[in-house]
């Protein structure tokens, strides 16, 4: 069974800090990868999108991704304790690069 | 542009029941996913849809069941319902034309359905 792995939390970090998240996975076909950010009571929202090996950066968070090692990160630089939410990493493969493995998410409390 | 955008929000239903959930995607995308959101079982994979015909399926019963129409917009629908289908059902849309795609997925607010 396809498995997506991530620490539950919570993470707690002060403001101003990174935030380091992590991600396994078990599917070595896996080919997608994506970060999405929820918010209690609210939908999942998409942050971050990766495909290929290496580091992907946008604004203040950095997506990391390393296939030979089946690690996905994602790096937030100076938090914000707005940034407190839970993260969702997912995964897809060679059954459908629209069905998303979900892992069970990361709680991330920024601290004031 | 608009976002996705799903009805109803709310639903309460009771076992044995049927329930018709609708997705309305984003303008321009054309390929419909939706997901199942519980907190014991998290965020799993229904099914996907592109050009009004089923792409993907995952690993739900067959009371489950979906369909999308010629303008992309797409409907769900539970049969029989059961105490453990109470969830948040998650609709999501993404670009793709012809051999162009996209497969980042924008989800909608979701519609919280409640078996009795």
């Amino acid at each position: 069974q396809k498995e997506v792995e991530q620490n539950s939390g919570p993470l707690s970090v002060p403001e101003g800090a990174i935030a380091s998240l992590n991600c396994t996975y078990s599917d070595r076909v896996s080919q997608s990868f994506f970060w999405y950010r929820q918010y209690s009571g609210k939908s999942p929202e998409l942050i971050m999108s990766i495909y290929s090996n290496g580091d992907k950066e946008d604004g203040r968070f950095t997506a990391q991704l390393n296939k030979a090692s089946q690690y996905v990160s994602l790096l937030i630089r100076d938090s914000q304790p707005s940034d407190s939410a839970t993260y969702l990493c997912a995964v897809s493969g060679d059954t459908g690069r629209r069905a998303l493995t979900f892992g069970s998410g990361t709680r991330l409390q920024v601290q004031p | 542009k608009a976002g996705v955008t799903q009805t109803p929000r709310y639903l309460i239903k009771t076992r044995g029941q049927q329930v018709t959930l609708s997705c309305s995607p984003i303008s321009g995308h054309r390929s419909v996913s939706w997901y199942q959101q519980t907190p014991g079982q998290g965020l799993q994979f229904l099914f996907e849809y592109f050009s009004e015909t089923q792409r993907n399926k995952g690993n739900f019963p067959g009371r489950f069941s979906g369909r999308q129409f010629s303008n992309s917009r797409s409907e769900m629908n539970v049969s029989t319902l059961e105490l453990g289908d109470s969830a948040l059902y998650l609709c999501a849309s993404s670009w793709t034309s012809g051999r162009l795609s996209s497969y980042e997925q924008y989800f909608g607010p979701g519609t919280r359905l409640t078996v009795t």
